[in-house]
This record gives C-alpha cells, sequence and structure tokens, in this order.
C-alpha cells in the first residue's frame, strides 16, 4: 500500500524559507510525478509544482520565483523549499502523486498534510 | 491556465436524498477531470477520475458525468459521513493543475 509521509518546520517568520519533506513507502518512486499542494485556512487547493524520478519538474508560474522541488531517489523522498515567505503563504501544505509520466492524470494518493505559519 | 467553477458553493440536502454537485472548466478538458471529498482536517480522497471512473474503493452511490466543460458527481443516497466538501481538478491542460473551489454538502 502506497503512503506518503510528511515533515517539516510548522512555525516560520516572515522572509524564511519554508522547507518541507515527503517520504514514499510502498513502492517505487519511478513512474509518477510527486507534487506538492496547498490548501490556506479554510479555503480551496492549489497546486505548487511537482518532480518526477528523472528530476524533471513544473511549477505554478506564480510561485515559480520562490518554489525548489527536489528528490533523493536513494531515500525515495522529496522536498518543497518555499523562500521568502509572508503571512499569505500559511496553509496546510500537502505531498501528493500524480499517476504516471507520460500523460496528465489525478493525484491518487496524499499525505496528511503539515500545517505551516507563517507569523512574526 | 484552465478556471475551475463549482457550484453551489453550499449545498443543502436531507440524509438518504440525492445531492447533485457541479463543476464547469473555462475550456473544453475532455473527459480528463477528478472529483475528490475532503473531511475536516482529513487530506482529499480520489473519489473519481477520467469524469466518470470510481476509484478503488468508493462506494457505487458515488457517480460521476459529464465531458468538455460541464460536468456533474452524483451522489444517490446521502449518508451521514457524506456530508463534507468536494473538489473538482482538471488535468487536461498542464501545468497547472487547477482545481474548483469546493463544494460543501451540508445537513438539511
Amino acid at each position: 500500500q502506497v503512503q506518503l509521509q510528511q515533515w517539516g518546520a510548522g512555525l516560520l517568520k516572515p522572509s524564511e524559507t519554508l522547507s518541507l519533506t515527503c517520504a514514499v513507502y510502498g513502492e517505487s518512486f519511478s513512474g509518477h510525478y510527486w507534487n506538492w499542494i496547498r490548501q490556506p485556512p479554510g479555503k480551496g487547493l492549489e497546486w505548487i509544482g511537482e518532480i518526477s524520478h528523472s528530476g524533471s519538474t513544473n511549477y505554478k508560474s506564480s510561485l515559480q520565483s520562490r518554489v525548489t522541488i527536489s528528490r533523493d531517489t536513494s531515500k525515495n523522498q522529496f522536498s518543497l523549499k518555499l523562500t521568502s515567505v509572508t503571512a499569505a503563504d500559511t496553509a496546510v501544505y500537502y505531498c501528493a502523486r500524480r499517476n504516471g509520466e507520460n500523460a496528465p492524470s489525478y493525484f491518487q494518493y496524499w499525505g496528511r498534510g503539515t500545517l505551516v505559519t507563517v507569523s512574526s | 491556465e484552465i478556471v475551475m467553477t463549482q457550484s453551489p458553493a453550499t449545498l443543502s440536502v436531507s440524509p438518504g436524498e440525492r445531492a447533485t454537485l457541479s463543476c464547469r472548466a473555462s475550456q473544453s478538458v475532455s473527459i480528463n477531470l477528478a472529483w475528490y471529498q475532503q473531511k475536516p482536517g482529513q487530506a482529499p480522497r480520489l473519489l473519481i477520475y477520467d469524469a466518470s471512473t470510481r476509484a478503488t474503493g468508493i462506494p457505487a452511490r458515488f457517480s460521476g458525468s459529464g465531458s468538455g466543460t460541464e460536468f456533474t458527481l452524483t451522489i444517490s443516497s446521502l449518508q451521514s459521513e457524506d456530508f463534507v466538501v468536494y473538489y473538482c481538478q482538471q488535468y487536461n491542460y498542464w501545468p497547472p493543475w487547477t482545481f474548483g473551489q469546493g463544494t460543501k454538502v451540508e445537513i438539511k
């Protein structure tokens, strides 16, 4: 059974860097895209970006200047870094698996989410 | 960017009745549409993909239909655990992958 376990700092000050990691259990890291999605309190879902096993990345254009998604295939893990955070970045951050690498697809598996609060 | 618009924002339905949720895309996404259910404090759960295919383990009371720009999620007989929030998501144009703003199904 596929499981995504995520962790990272939950409280940041403005201008700091958000850093989260997601570990994949139960299947190979290859063959899928690994995503980060966030949800501000009481609001909807916003896709942030994704990375493939080979390291190919896609980012939401409005966040691209601040976002880096990387992976460590030896550990079956991928990570999110978001620089220069503000209160607007306060959200629950989810990692998720998007099925397949060669065709558009949906998010089949999700981590449990990490609440990240940005406050001075 | 494809804009997904869900309606209504809140749907009031009695237990045991049918719920019909709508999702509209700003341009055709073919059948590349998924529905998710989100319970409070939990991650979204995949219900439907390819507009009408139920994900593994999803009860038959959940069904999806539509293509192009108009989609519907139907819950045939609402159970107590179904009164939560539902999101649609298109995966025809990427990136970015885009979600609707959600429909909350509440008890009437």
